[in-house]
């Protein structure tokens, strides 16, 4: 049968505005997230990670935030351009000793030039 | 820089056939991973394996799917009667063993299409 896709939330930037994109993750006991972008039928690509014994990882043009106590992540992309956009995906690992990952639902980040 | 490989990039199938997904994972990796995204969901992990094992599947990962390591490159996912709802965009992964997201690599996926 027909599947119904999750509507993804959408953020719309103008080009060289700041993005912040957040996500919400599960469980409090997962100790290393990673931040990936996800281009139109292509896989998820490496941005940004962060380990919990952290609150802020910056790499370039991007910056983690880490918020253990609501269970909050968010990236922030610095001087946005139309090649940012994408679907962002928060990824955590539970910290169960295996290295699979848990993918949030993403966000649809478009840039407008 | 290395990528994972995965072929083919779209597979169209009938009901209750066998297919079978191939991926060369990066050549120093020890981990490797096999997860799903059907169409406008999100990733979803089935199976890890390490050590020619399986280290880790999902409730998804039944007996209808397996995997294997045939040789000291390639890594395949087989899913043996495939159903409608195996339709999606399968992505292999590999990471090394000091594990870190910049060494967890994805493919670019096999778009699966089950009729």
């Amino acid at each position: 049968g027909e599947s119904v896709g999750l509507h993804l939330p959408t953020l719309s930037v103008q080009e060289g505005d700041n993005s912040i994109i957040n996500c919400a993750y599960s469980n409090s006991a997962s100790d290393y997230f990673i931040w990936y972008k996800q281009e139109s039928g292509k896989g998820p690509q490496f941005i940004i990670d962060i380990r919990s014994n952290m609150d802020k990882r910056q790499g370039q043009r991007v910056t983690v935030l880490l918020n253990k106590t609501v269970k909050h992540l968010s990236l922030q992309i610095a001087a946005t351009q139309p090649g940012d956009s994408a679907v962002y995906f928060c990824a955590e690992n539970p910290s169960t000793g295996a290295n699979n990952l848990f993918f949030g639902t993403g966000t649809r980040l478009t840039v407008i030039p | 820089e290395p990528e994972v490989t995965q072929t083919p990039s779209h597979q169209v199938t009938q009901m209750g056939q066998e297919v079978i997904l191939r991926c060369v994972p990066i050549s120093n990796h020890l981990y490797f991973y096999w997860y799903r995204q059907i169409l406008g969901q999100k990733v979803e992990f089935l199976v890890s394996f390490y050590n020619n094992e399986i280290s880790e599947k999902s409730e998804i990962f039944d007996d209808q799917f397996s995997v294997e390591r045939p040789d000291g490159s390639n890594f395949t996912l087989k899913i043996r009667s495939t159903k409608l709802e195996d339709s999606a965009m399968y992505f292999c992964a590999s990471s090394d063993y000091s594990y870190s997201g910049y060494g967890y690599t994805f493919g670019s996926g096999t778009r699966l299409t089950v009729v």
